[in-house]
């Protein structure tokens, strides 16, 4: 997990609450991910950004959002439009270019009752 | 568009055995191939990567993969098995051609579990 952090480590919201999660690195990587993992399911892509100022929606965007104002944090927020949001969320980063793979967080365990 | 089966929800073996979890791939172009580990409530853990070159790739803690393909297969080993090896394990392609950094699949995962 080094060179990435997220926090918190556990989250509990109540329904209707937004919630932000936090990424940061330290790897001067370009590129950042956010990922939901479900039991079963692996991985699926919520939004990931390039570069600062810019990023783009992955498979399952509807209701997060995210903002990269700074290369080394790309925070998500979870609205309440986010149907299921109780969920594993994985943060990563990598420098496309120089071997693709990418380099996760520890993750952040959200749960909304 | 690329994607990753790994057949295997969960794989046993006894601890000193071998152990294989496998993985196969779908892309247009080449692929870049990747290995991750998962311990509980922890983030995942690069293990190796294909790209090109020898079919066979060494990686972290004793483990390898033997990129086929032929039988479009990155299937994972390690030639004794450990403990502490249990964990959740992704496969995952690129297409080798894309430009877009959305193209990273990831397999659904499989629970390897070594028995003492």
């Amino acid at each position: 997990d080094g060179g990435i952090t997220q926090s918190p480590k556990y989250l509990f919201r109540k329904e209707g609450q937004n919630v932000t999660l936090s990424c940061e690195q330290n790897l001067n990587h370009d590129a950042m991910y956010w990922y939901r993992q479900d039991p079963g399911q692996g991985l699926r892509l919520i939004y990931y950004s390039q570069i600062v100022n810019d990023f783009q929606k992955g498979d399952i965007a509807e209701g997060y959002s995210v903002s990269r104002e700074k290369k080394e944090s790309f925070p998500l927020t979870v609205t309440s439009a986010q149907k299921n949001p109780t969920a594993f969320y994985l943060c990563a980063s990598n420098n496309p270019g120089l071997g693709y793979e990418q380099y996760f967080g520890p993750g952040t365990r959200l749960t909304v009752t | 568009a690329q994607s990753v089966a790994q057949p295997e929800d969960q794989v046993n073996v006894a601890e000193g055995n071998p152990l294989t979890v496998k993985c196969t791939y779908s892309v247009s172009g080449n692929p870049y191939l990747f290995w991750y580990v998962q311990y509980p409530n922890r983030g995942l853990q690069f293990l190796l990567k294909y790209i090109t070159g020898d079919n066979l790739v060494k990686g972290s803690y004793g483990f390898e993969a033997e990129f086929n393909k032929s039988q479009t297969s990155f299937h994972l080993k390690k030639p004794s098995a450990l403990v502490s090896d249990s964990a959740l394990y992704f496969c995952a392609v690129r297409d080798i051609f894309s430009d877009n950094n959305n193209d990273m699949r990831f397999g659904a995962g499989t629970r390897l579990t070594v028995k003492p």
